[in-house]
C-alpha cells in the first residue's frame, strides 16, 4: 500500500487562527481528497481535487476552506479562520488513478482552542 | 448519509474466520463494493473491491451475490490486530468517486 504522508500530526491553534495541513504527494498520483472525523462521529468527504481543480466539494467545505498542489508540491487543505467545531481528525487520501483505491494518511489532529 | 446497512458489531475468536456482512440494496451496475476498516483513530485503510466477482488478495475475501444487494467480508484467520470498524462502501469509480462513510461494523477479535 502507498505510503501517505501527513504533516503535522498534531495541530494546536487558537480561534479565529489559519492552518495549513499538508499531505505529502507522490508523483504519480492524480486524485486527491480531505476528509474529517469529529471524534466520535463518522468520516466526512471535504473536498476532491483532480488536475489541479476541484472537482466536488461538500456542504462542509465553506469559503473558510481552501485546497492547492501549487507546482506538483504538497497538496494542501487551508482553514483561514478556524472555529471550535473545525476540531478533528483531517484525512488526507490519494488515488494513482480513476480505477484504484482511494490510500489514506494517519491523519492530522486539529485542536482548536 | 451511507447507502449500506452493517451490524453495529461482532466478535470472533483469534485464529477464526471472521465474515462480516453487508447489505447495499440500493447498489447500481456501474458501482463497486469496497471495504476499508479503521483501527483506532488511523486513518481508513483500504482492504478490497469487487464488482460483481468474487476477490481475493492477500488481507481477506470479498464475495457479493448473485444480485449484488450484499456481500460479505471474510478474513481468514483473524488476528488480534484485525480489531477494528469496518466499512462497507458502494460507489462508482469514477473521476470523483468520494466515499460516503456509514457507522461501520466494530470487530472485536477475542484471544
Amino acid at each position: 500500500e502507498p505510503e501517505v504522508t501527513q504533516t503535522p500530526s498534531h495541530q494546536v491553534t487558537q480561534m479565529g487562527q489559519e492552518v495549513i495541513l499538508r499531505c505529502v504527494p507522490i508523483s504519480n498520483h492524480l486524485y486527491f481528497y480531505w476528509y474529517r472525523q469529529i471524534l466520535g462521529q463518522k468520516v466526512e468527504f471535504l473536498v476532491s481535487f483532480y488536475n489541479n481543480e476541484i472537482s466536488e466539494k461538500s456542504e462542509i467545505f465553506d469559503d473558510q476552506f481552501s485546497v492547492e498542489r501549487p507546482d506538483g508540491s504538497n497538496f494542501t487543505l487551508k482553514i483561514r479562520s478556524t472555529k471550535l467545531e473545525d476540531s478533528a481528525m483531517y484525512f488526507c487520501a490519494r488515488r494513482q488513478g480513476r480505477w484504484q483505491p482511494q490510500h489514506f494518511g494517519d491523519g492530522t489532529r486539529l485542536s482548536i482552542l | 448519509d451511507a447507502k449500506t446497512t452493517q451490524p453495529p458489531s461482532m466478535d470472533c475468536a483469534e485464529g477464526r474466520a471472521a465474515n462480516l456482512p453487508c447489505n447495499h440494496s440500493t447498489i447500481s451496475g456501474n458501482e463497486y463494493v469496497y471495504w476499508y476498516r479503521q483501527i483506532h483513530s488511523q486513518g481508513p485503510q483500504y482492504i478490497i473491491h469487487g464488482l460483481k466477482n468474487n476477490e481475493t488478495n492477500e488481507m481477506a475475501s470479498l464475495i457479493i451475490t448473485e444480485d449484488r444487494k450484499s456481500s460479505t467480508l471474510i478474513l481468514p484467520h483473524a488476528t488480534l490486530r484485525d480489531t477494528a470498524v469496518y466499512y462497507c462502501i458502494h460507489v462508482y469509480s469514477g473521476a470523483n468517486s468520494k466515499l460516503t462513510f456509514g457507522k461501520g461494523i466494530t470487530l472485536s477479535v477475542r484471544p
